[in-house]
């Protein structure tokens, strides 16, 4: 089946815009998480999704971000008024649940960039 | 503060020798430990995984060592082949509460030489 998808896979916008990343994660998959990836560093944990409610959004870097689920499939990662250091890689990573050692599945990623 | 570290930036390997990653972490609350590699382009593929109670765990020509009392684990890949160039992020999560937020290492640059 199809694994993780991401779309767009670039994004170039410029400073003080609003941008919207989608993430399809794998059918049948309870549980979805965002994570971001700067220039080299290693991902770093944003939001997690358990079906449609954000179990945990402590790591969203502030209020600017924010992310929705609302049938507990597809998933929307929005940015208000980027800012030239919301530039990364997000990552959209889903799991069948998130209980025990449940692999998650990364999907390749949307490049922002914010001019 | 870095919690997952991974103090090689990359390492070049001949083909047929071992590549040896290794890893370091400070929270003591971490109880599971994975590897991921990733190629340009593409999201991280999941390769390898050992829990804190064991000390070694194997999968073909990739093994991962964990040292407990030492905050260390390492990945071992023999022989290595030219096709395991990517680069190698351990990430680690916690038991009980917040054990899906992974946290991920810097990463690691791997060349394996033809």
């Amino acid at each position: 089946g199809a694994g993780v998808s991401q779309t767009p896979s670039n994004k170039v916008t410029e400073k003080g815009k609003y941008v919207e990343l989608r993430c399809d994660p794998i059918s049948g998959h309870t549980a979805l998480y965002w994570y971001r990836q700067s220039l080299g560093q290693g991902p770093e944990f944003l939001i997690y999704f358990q079906g449609t409610g954000a179990a945990d959004d402590s790591g969203l870097p502030n209020d600017r971000f924010f992310a929705v689920r609302p049938e507990g499939s597809v998933s929307t990662l929005k940015i208000q008024r980027t800012e030239r250091g919301d530039s990364a890689v997000y990552l959209c990573a889903s799991s069948l649940t998130v209980a025990g050692d449940n692999e998650q599945f990364f999907g390749p990623g949307t490049r922002l960039t914010v001019l | 503060d870095q919690q997952v570290k991974q103090n090689s930036p990359s390492l070049s390997v001949q083909e047929g020798r071992i590549s040896i990653l290794n890893c370091d972490y400070t929270n003591s609350m971490f109880d599971y430990f994975l590897w991921y590699k990733k190629y340009p382009a593409e999201g991280p593929t999941f390769l390898i995984s050992i829990s804190s109670i064991k000390d070694k765990n194997e999968d073909g020509r990739f093994t991962v060592f964990l040292n407990k009392s030492a905050k260390h684990l390492s990945l071992h890949i023999v022989p290595s082949q030219p096709g395991d160039s990517a680069v190698y992020f351990c990430a680690a999560r916690p038991s009980g509460a917040g054990s899906y937020q992974l946290t991920f290492g810097k990463g690691t640059k791997l060349s394996v030489i033809p």
